[in-house]
């Protein structure tokens, strides 16, 4: 356990389903993060949230929405996926403080398949 | 343009020293990573240096950084099977909001 909690480790949905993934961190970390890895594809930052406030939306399709209600908690509700959707999803929290990054906290992802 | 790149595959043998190697063009980086993925596994931080450090040790690990190359590496000492894995390198912009760029992973074979 990497002290970041990521539910659930697989999820199998149909492009007509709604979904959500929760992230959840008690690191006193106060920076959350959506990523997507793909096979043979760069790691794609696709939201990012600092003390609750959404700073960074990487022109991501509107199929995916993020939920931040608490500094520990977010979530990326799913609806209408398409199959080329199909990736694991990362969350991932850092501790932002000043000039000093020390690198992400990364939970273990939802493995998602959309049929 | 800012662009992290590192060879896709690297195999070596039990015992020996694996080189991970990595360059990138952003020479505003203010931190340098390594992340490890194991198989059905998120990243995990392995070490990191400050752009202003030359080298960094830490245990089996040792980082070097040449700044005026822009060129990064990760040498494993006594490589173990346990090794086996993909091995990310990151930098981090100092852009107000520190964006980190991930390379695509290297991934490293250890036989046996």
């Amino acid at each position: 356990e990497t002290g970041v909690t990521q539910t659930p480790r697989h999820l199998v949905m149909g492009m007509t389903n709604k979904k959500s993934l929760k992230c959840e961190q008690h690191l006193g970390h106060n920076a959350m993060y959506w990523y997507k890895q793909s096979a043979k594809k760069p790691l794609e930052l696709m939201f990012v949230y600092n003390f609750k406030e959404q700073t960074e939306n990487n022109s991501v399709p509107s199929r995916f929405s993020p939920e931040c209600p608490n500094s520990s908690h977010l979530f990326l509700h799913l609806h209408t996926l398409q199959p080329e959707d199909s990736a694991l999803y990362l969350c991932a929290s850092r501790r932002e403080e000043g000039s000093t990054n020390y690198g992400y906290t990364f939970g273990s992802g939802t493995r998602l398949t959309v049929v | 343009g800012e662009d992290v790149e590192q060879s896709l595959f690297l195999s070596v043998r039990e015992g020996d020293s694996s080189v991970i190697n990595c360059t990138y063009t952003d020479s505003s980086s203010t931190y340098l990573y390594w992340y490890k993925q194991e198989p059905g596994a998120g990243l995990q931080l392995l070490t990191y240096i400050f752009s202003n450090m030359d080298m960094k040790q830490d245990q089996r690990l040792t980082v070097l950084l040449n700044k005026k190359d822009k060129h990064l590496s990760l040498r494993i000492a006594d490589t173990q099977t346990g090794d086996s894995a993909i091995y990310f390198c990151a930098e981090s912009l100092n852009t107000g909001g520190f964006k980190t760029i991930f390379g695509a992973g290297t991934r490293l074979f250890v036989k046996a």
